[in-house]
């Protein structure tokens, strides 16, 4: 099994851009989630999947934020327009059906936005 | 809401210096608490899962206890391999898809 696949491991941009994150998790899990992680607020859940559809999005920041899972192999977390203060590594993972909470990370995204 | 709070933040230990890390909860209706362990550059690593008071876990020099109130992360006869971060985290029943971090502590084991 090949994990929890994320692209790109790096993206550079400039403040306004648009950015898009991409994931891909492991065959055959119900769940995925979108994670932040910063040296100030530690690590954030964002926003959770159950069977390709949002749970629960309570901790995307704003509205420049959005994320879609169009079928069970792949999800995107978009930035639109990004900023500086968005720097960060976003982190994708995925877990199998309800009563195994034990979840799989992929490698993340480093984030900066100049 | 969940809470989960770690420390200390940081801890160095020389080369076989036994040591406990610490990780205080607050859930409604636990379904489990878990350690991962993140080395620099990578995605954290499931090491434990604990699901109720007095429940004890074990993998190699690493020994995980659970409380109502806390878990505690026992490093016996630490190795510089084990030097990483280590994060606790907790899934809840009113919201029992998601799991909440704490900060992590930072190891680093001396050689």
């Amino acid at each position: 099994d090949a994990g929890v696949i994320q692209s790109p491991r790096h993206e550079v941009t400039e403040m306004g851009q648009e950015v898009t994150l991409r994931c891909k998790p492991i065959s055959g899990h119900d769940y995925l989630f979108w994670y932040r992680q910063t040296m100030m607020r530690g690590l954030e859940l964002l926003i959770y999947f159950n069977n390709n559809v949002p749970i629960d999005d309570s901790g995307m920041p704003e509205d420049r934020f959005s994320a879609k899972m169009p079928n069970a192999s792949f999800s995107t977390l978009k930035i639109q327009p990004s900023e500086p203060r968005d720097s960060a590594v976003y982190f994708c993972a995925s877990r199998p059906r309800q009563g195994n909470e034990k979840l799989f990370f992929g490698s993340g995204t480093q984030l900066s936005v100049l | 809401e969940d809470q989960v709070t770690q420390s200390p933040e940081a801890l160095r230990l020389q080369e076989g210096e036994s040591s406990s890390l610490n990780c205080s909860y607050t859930v409604s209706g636990l379904r489990g608490l878990f350690w991962y362990r993140q080395d620099p550059g990578k995605g954290p690593e499931f090491l434990f899962t604990l699901y109720s008071a007095g429940e004890e876990k074990e993998k190699e020099r690493l020994k995980a206890t659970l409380t109502k109130k806390e878990s505690f992360l026992h490093i016996t006869a630490p190795k510089p391999e084990d030097s990483a971060t280590y994060l606790c985290a907790v899934a809840g029943g009113t919201n029992a898809g998601k799991s909440t971090f704490g900060d992590g502590t930072t190891l680093t084991v001396k050689p």
